[in-house]
């Protein structure tokens, strides 16, 4: 079936820094990939996406790239800034275009400190 | 505005008693979910329906009953089998067969007294 690992966390960061979450997946043919985030008390924000391999979702300043010699989609950020503080959830969904549902991994907390 | 209710933000429920939570959409989506977040669990799939009157178990579905009678809503209950129903709930929908459009309502959280 199909997975997602992604790192665990808390990730404490400091205003400015730079930002890796890395994510991994395992599917059967070419899933299309996601990013949500979650802020405190609220539901799931989608924040970028691909759906097929070298693709680049972007959106507020956050990356990241379909590799699939690697099954990777890493999310990056070049400066975070203390509003970035969340929960972000890695996704796939499967190549009939997600009929059942999402797949997510199990999220990474990140903290940015002033 | 267009988008996912959730109600009600806190549930609590007691021993043996069945409750229902209650998802509502204005966004004209086909295809409703449910998911159950646990703390470091990630996101876990319940149910999910593509067409009123028509819905399939996700992963985790022992203990749940859904309805799908009309488009905008998709209730779920929590029976008294789900022996662990403290969670966090999440309702989502989305276009058939375009999931990346996923939208997700503010969740509600269960609490068993």
């Amino acid at each position: 079936g199909n997975s997602v690992t992604q790192m665990e966390g808390p990730v404490t960061l400091s205003e400015e820094a730079f930002l890796t979450i890395n994510c991994t997946y395992t599917a059967t043919g070419y899933p299309s990939l996601f990013w949500y985030v979650q802020y405190p008390g609220e539901g799931l924000q989608l924040l970028l996406k691909a759906t097929k391999a070298d693709d680049k979702g972007s959106n507020k300043g956050f990356e990241a790239t379909y590799r699939k010699e690697t099954t990777s989609f890493h999310l990056e950020k070049g400066s975070v800034q203390v509003s970035d503080s969340a929960v972000y959830f890695c996704a796939l969904s499967d190549q009939r275009g997600g009929a059942d549902g999402l797949t997510f991994g199990k999220g990474t907390h990140l903290i940015i400190q002033p | 505005d267009g988008g996912i209710t959730q109600s009600p933000k806190y549930l609590f429920r007691k021993e043996g008693q069945n409750v229902t939570l209650s998802c509502e959409q204005n966004l004209n989506h086909d295809a409703m979910y449910w998911y159950r977040q646990d703390p470091g669990q990630g996101l876990r799939l319940i149910y999910y329906s593509q067409i009123v009157n028509d819905f399939q178990k996700g992963d985790i579905a022992e203990g749940y009953s859904v309805s799908r009678e009309k488009k905008e809503s998709f209730p779920l209950t929590v029976t008294s089998a789900q022996k662990n129903p403290t969670a966090f709930y999440l309702c989502a929908s989305s276009p058939a067969g375009i999931v990346e459009t996923q939208y997700f309502g503010p969740g509600t959280r269960l609490l068993v007294l």
